[in-house]
């Protein structure tokens, strides 16, 4: 069974940093593209960064472009998001997604970050 | 960058009614790159319909989905109690890598 499983979100300052983890099982990690999609508090989903499964395509929103940085260990079968800078705007629930070529067909359950002061 | 405008916002209708959920894209996208999710309050979101038109993994029939090149629909045939909740169409592309329509949502009415 595929699992994702998010974790590090919290309650953080404006200006401040926080670094999510996502724990993958189930599935040969190494093959897979992975994303991080997050949702603010009632409001829809937003793509934040894609990483290929070697690392070496890289994108980011323009929302985060410059202030987070994903990364990937394949040999620990974990995906993980810097966020830097943080603003009151990417205040939301984060989500791990494995990517299936066209679809996102496997969603970890979330992580909640609160930017606030 | 394209963009998805769903429509309805919301729509409210009675178990066992048909919901029609549309998906507009400001310009051409390839059928084989939308997609469409469930979300229901404190979950994660569900892939409902891949490809346009093809049912993910246990996906039960009475949820289709169609259109091509701006225009794309997700029909839900006699609503089920469990099927009350929010819809995203999402597109798959270059820059960014996923949009996502604002969402639908179906409340019982």
């Amino acid at each position: 069974e595929v699992q994702l499983v998010e974790s590090g979100g919290g309650l953080v300052q404006p200006g401040g940093s926080l670094r999510l983890s996502c724990a993958a099982s189930g599935f040969m990690f190494s093959s897979y593209s992975m994303n991080w999609v997050r949702q603010a508090p009632g409001k829809g989903l937003e793509w934040v960064s894609y990483i290929s499964s070697s690392s070496s395509g890289i994108y980011y929103a323009d929302s985060v472009k410059g202030r987070f940085t994903i990364s990937r260990d394949n040999a620990k079968n974990s995906l993980d998001l810097q966020m830097n800078s943080l603003r009151d705007e990417d205040t939301a629930v984060y989500y791990c997604a494995r990517e299936d070529i066209t679809r996102i067909e496997h969603w970890g359950q979330g992580t909640l970050v609160t930017v606030s002061s | 960058e394209i963009v998805l405008t769903q429509s309805p916002g919301t729509l409210s209708l009675s178990p066992g009614e048909r919901a029609t959920l549309s998906c507009r894209a400001s310009q051409s996208v390839s059928s084989s790159y939308l997609a469409w999710y469930q979300q229901k309050p404190g979950q994660a979101p569900r892939l409902l319909i891949y490809g346009a038109s093809s049912r993910a993994t246990g996906i039960p029939d009475r949820f289709s989905g169609s259109g091509s090149g701006t225009d794309f629909t997700l029909t839900i045939s006699r609503l089920e109690p469990e099927d009350f909740a929010v819809y995203y169409c999402q597109q798959y592309g270059s820059s960014p890598r996923w949009t996502f329509g604002q969402g639908t949502k179906v409340e019982i009415k």
